[in-house]
């Protein structure tokens, strides 16, 4: 499977503080995405990249922001969490083309 | 948007027993991923089909795209209790188009 790696592996933070978490991959993969899981939602989109510096927005962006300044990083943010955000955060990635995607083992994140 | 329909949302069956379940769309695909996820882990990749009418085994598993390109199933056959956890099906659009997710079918198995 893709060496993905995310840490923090769970976190607890206050409302209104700022969180990064991080995706580390060594698959010199080009695509890069964060989804969150929610009972009753499943996974669903945040952002994802498509190259360095390269970003864009998924289907539940509002709140977060990604960067990716290396291939095999990319962060996300969380400028001012709210408790809407507690949730399972997971990174996954994959080459071009066909190839699939592959997931790292998520982050867990509450917001008290 | 687009939606996946995947059904059932759970299924709680015998050890040794068949399973069956299968993802509709509004949509064509031009893939389908079947991924299993288990308790506290990033969801696994089981199956990749990427031609309509593709039928791929791996193991006791065995996956179908469907012809009309909006449809897929997923067998398990003499399921065991590791089969336990969330299964999800995913379609894609083109080759660099994102992934939709269905909301995953829950596997329980009885020993």
């Amino acid at each position: 499977d893709a060496g993905i790696t995310q840490s923090p592996r769970h976190k607890v933070t206050e409302t209104g503080t700022p969180v990064t978490l991080r995706c580390h991959q060594t698959e010199n993969h080009r695509y890069m995405y964060w989804y969150r899981q929610d009972p009753g939602h499943g996974l669903r989109l945040i952002h994802y990249s498509y190259g360095v510096k390269d970003t864009d927005k998924g289907e539940v962006s509002d709140g977060y922001s990604v960067s990716r300044s290396k291939t095999e990083d990319f962060l996300l943010t969380l400028e001012s969490a709210t408790s809407s955000q507690t949730s399972v955060y997971f990174c996954a990635s994959r080459g071009t083309g066909n190839s699939p995607l592959h997931f790292g083992n998520g982050t867990r994140l509450t917001v008290t | 948007g687009q939606q996946l329909n995947q059904s059932p949302q759970s299924m709680f069956i015998q050890e040794g027993e068949d399973v069956s379940m299968n993802c509709t769309s509004s949509s064509i695909f031009n893939t389908w991923l079947w991924y299993k996820q288990d308790p506290g882990e990033g969801p696994v990749l089981l199956i990749a089909l990427y031609k309509a009418g593709e039928l791929t085994s791996n193991g006791r598993l065995t996956a179908q795209f469907g012809i009309t390109r909006k449809d897929s199933f997923l067998n398990i056959s003499a399921s065991i209790p590791s089969d336990v956890g969330i299964y999800f099906c995913a379609g894609q659009e083109g080759s660099q188009g994102n992934l939709i997710f269905g909301k995953g079918t829950k596997l329980s198995v009885k020993p």
